[in-house]
């Protein structure tokens, strides 16, 4: 099953330009990760946030979480070409378990130069 | 330092052949998982080893694939007998106590 899931599915920007993706889950979490994947090959761990925090950046990233809501969002700043990529939110705590990712289907981000 | 490897980045093989995938986690990682990936979709959790032992292995299909990690660092996932479905990117990855699971570059598996 997914729990996560990732809105749009699709989004394409022109570079400079921020782009945003949100993130909806089920049940409750200890974690919440977003990685990044390019060519449907490795995945790139970009930030980690916590169920007891609510915001975190990191560079041009900034990511939101609302527990109350079920939702996260990464914002993506002042975007570039090579930032273009499939971004998958995932979450633990399905079953009660800490470690067990489940991943959305994601969004595929364009960024046009 | 190194990032989680996998071995090999690709691999074709006929239906009903066996086959074994291995990862190398980061360094100190005693976590490490197998998960699998289909076109379009999230990665799908396979199994989870904490040190030696599969603490979680409910994300294994079925009995075809097994998993080892008899040392606690390379871990082995081993799938007998495959079938067309088994075709998909094979992920592994690794994690400290308490961090982020970092993943490998994957396998593409091709069963003919």
């Amino acid at each position: 099953s997914q729990q996560g899931e990732e809105d749009p599915q699709a989004l394409s920007i022109q570079e400079g330009e921020n782009a945003t993706m949100n993130c909806s889950y089920k049940t409750s979490i200890n974690n919440l990760q977003w990685y990044r994947q390019n060519s449907g090959r490795g995945l790139v761990h970009l930030i980690l946030i916590r169920s007891n925090e609510r915001e975190k950046h990191s560079g041009r990233l900034r990511v939101t979480l609302d527990t109350s809501k079920k939702s996260s969002s990464l914002l993506i700043t002042a975007s570039r070409a090579a930032d273009t990529a499939s971004y998958f939110c995932a979450t633990d705590g399905e079953g009660g378990s800490n470690y067990k990712l489940t991943f959305g289907k994601g969004t595929l981000l364009t960024v046009n130069p | 330092g190194a990032g989680v490897s996998q071995t090999p980045s690709n691999k074709v093989t006929e239906k009903g052949k066996y086959v074994e995938l291995r990862c190398d986690p980061i360094s100190g990682h005693t976590a490490l998982y197998w998960y699998r990936q289909s076109l379009g979709q999230g990665p799908e959790f396979l199994i989870y080893f904490q040190g030696t032992g599969a603490a979680d292995d409910s994300g294994l299909p079925n009995d075809r694939f097994f998993a080892v990690r008899p040392e606690g660092s390379v871990s082995t996932l081993k799938i007998q007998r495959t079938e067309r479905g088994d075709s998909a990117v094979y992920l592994c990855a690794s994690s400290s106590a308490g961090g982020g699971q970092f993943f490998g570059p994957g396998t593409r598996l091709t069963v003919l």
